[in-house]
């Protein structure tokens, strides 16, 4: 099953701009993590905010979480053609016995025009 | 990239056949983890191995079994293949600390897995 839930499931917008995902989730988490995939290909890592912090940066990247609302939201500034892709958020949570999973959820379609 | 490879890259079975993917960990990681990604869905949990043992599934039924090599990296073997095993099959690999957290997990680029 899906615990992290993205919304929009697509988006469009031109080059430059501002691009916002937002993710929901379920349960407790140990910290969330972002990634881009393009085209059906492997996933790449782009942030990991722990579940005792509030906001990180990695260049164009902002995240945020709010674990009382159990939401978090990717901000791309500046977003170039190269952004095209598809963005996951996956929650690390425990598995059972001592194993750690990302449940991922079904991912925004970002279309950046140039 | 990651230094994660898998192989092969692309697969095309029948029902009811047999399959063996392969997974070589990065460099200095120990924990391996499969995927499953539907067309159009985000990857599910199949597995993780560590130390050369299963130590947590997903929602997968038996016929889904892996093995972890010395050197780390994996196999996924799936058995009685069905229409609905078609995805994209992602490795990941990362490094368990001695506390337990295993936090980034990099991902390998994937095997597609077509069942006719």
């Amino acid at each position: 099953s899906q615990q992290g839930e993205e919304d929009p499931q697509a988006l469009s917008i031109q080059e430059g701009e501002n691009a916002t995902m937002n993710c929901s989730y379920k349960t407790s988490i140990n910290n969330l993590q972002w990634y881009r995939q393009n085209s059906g290909r492997g996933l790449v890592h782009l942030i990991l905010i722990r579940s005792n912090e509030r906001e990180k940066h990695s260049g164009r990247l902002r995240v945020t979480l709010d674990t009382s609302k159990k939401s978090s939201s990717l901000l791309i500034t500046a977003s170039r053609a190269a952004d095209t892709a598809s963005y996951f958020c996956a929650t690390d949570a425990w598995a059972g016995g001592s194993a750690r999973q990302l449940t991922f959820g079904s991912g925004t379609q970002l279309t950046v025009l140039p | 990239e990651t230094g994660v490879t898998q192989s092969p890259t692309h697969l095309i079975k029948t029902r009811g056949q047999q399959v063996t993917l392969r997974c070589s960990s990065q460099s200095g990681h120990n924990t391996v983890s499969w995927y499953q990604q539907a067309l159009g869905q985000g990857p599910q949990f199949i597995f993780q191995y560590y130390r050369e043992e299963e130590n947590g599934r997903g929602n997968f039924p038996p016929r889904f079994s892996g093995l972890q090599f010395p050197n780390y990296s994996s196999e996924l073997n799936v058995n009685a293949l069905e229409l609905d095993d078609s995805a994209l099959y992602l490795c990941a690999s990362s490094s368990r600390q001695w506390s337990g957290n295993t936090d980034t997990q990099y991902f390998g680029p994937g095997t597609r897995l077509t069942v006719l």
